[in-house]
């Protein structure tokens, strides 16, 4: 099974601060990764697929990039409705597998 | 607007069964690969099961195969997962979502996802 691993698992920002979070796999995916977010008590969204494609209807803020093992997730300017948990998703093989979580937190 | 609803869960003792169903509706739903994932509470998502638009093609997560069995009724636009022996473990909120397809053997990511429906495995 690939292993997604996630870093950091919490980060502490504020509204408006540029934050990253990365994923790193155990073995190399392309460019076959998704990300998500997910808020308490709700069904992940859909943000970014194929690493780096922007799913419609997502703010422009949100960007990712990668390929290989080490993939990011950007936010460019962090607005209240973005403090929420993230997760990676790789497609590159059976069984689909998930980071653990990137959980960001209002400073 | 795609819409995924999730039913069936509740509590069930440990070695029961309980089917899920997800209905969906403004899609085309027989043209879709369809997935379950789970999630424990106050945990991550793990990937259940997968099959394809018309049902001939299945994959499983390999800790629950044997014990679950996704399936699907076009002419219903519903997807349902069959789960059987449930253990303490298998508590979660499981969701149903679309799968893009993207690569080889519906390998792709999900665009549309269920509100869930949570499953408590205890006596």
């Amino acid at each position: 099974d690939i292993q997604m691993t996630q870093s950091p698992s919490t980060l502490s920002a504020s509204v408006g601060d540029r934050v990253t979070i990365t994923c790193r796999a155990s073995q190399s995916i392309s460019t076959w990764l998704a990300w998500y977010q997910q808020k308490p008590g709700k069904a992940p969204k859909l943000l970014i697929y194929k690493a780096s494609s922007l799913e419609s209807g997502v703010p422009s803020r949100f960007s990712g990039s990668g390929s290989g093992t080490q993939f990011t997730l950007t936010i460019s300017s962090l607005q209240p409705d973005d403090f929420a948990t993230y997760f990676c998703q790789q497609y590159n093989s059976y069984p689909y597998t998930f980071g653990q979580g990137t959980k960001l937190e209002i400073k | 607007q795609v819409q995924l609803v999730e039913s069936g869960g509740g509590v069930v003792q440990p070695g029961k069964s309980l089917r899920l169903s997800c209905a969906a509706s403004g899609f085309t739903f027989s043209n879709y690969a369809m997935i379950w994932v789970r999630q424990p509470p106050g945990k991550g998502l793990e990937w259940v099961a997968i099959m394809s638009y018309d049902g001939s093609d299945k994959y499983y997560a390999d800790a629950l195969k044997g014990r679950f069995t996704i399936s699907r009724d076009n002419s219903k636009n519903t997807l349902y997962l069959q789960m059987n022996s449930l253990r303490g473990d298998d508590t979660a909120v499981y969701y149903c979502a679309r799968n893009l397809i993207q690569y080889k053997s519906l390998l792709g990511y999900f665009d549309n996802w269920g509100q869930g429906t949570l499953v408590t495995v205890s006596s």
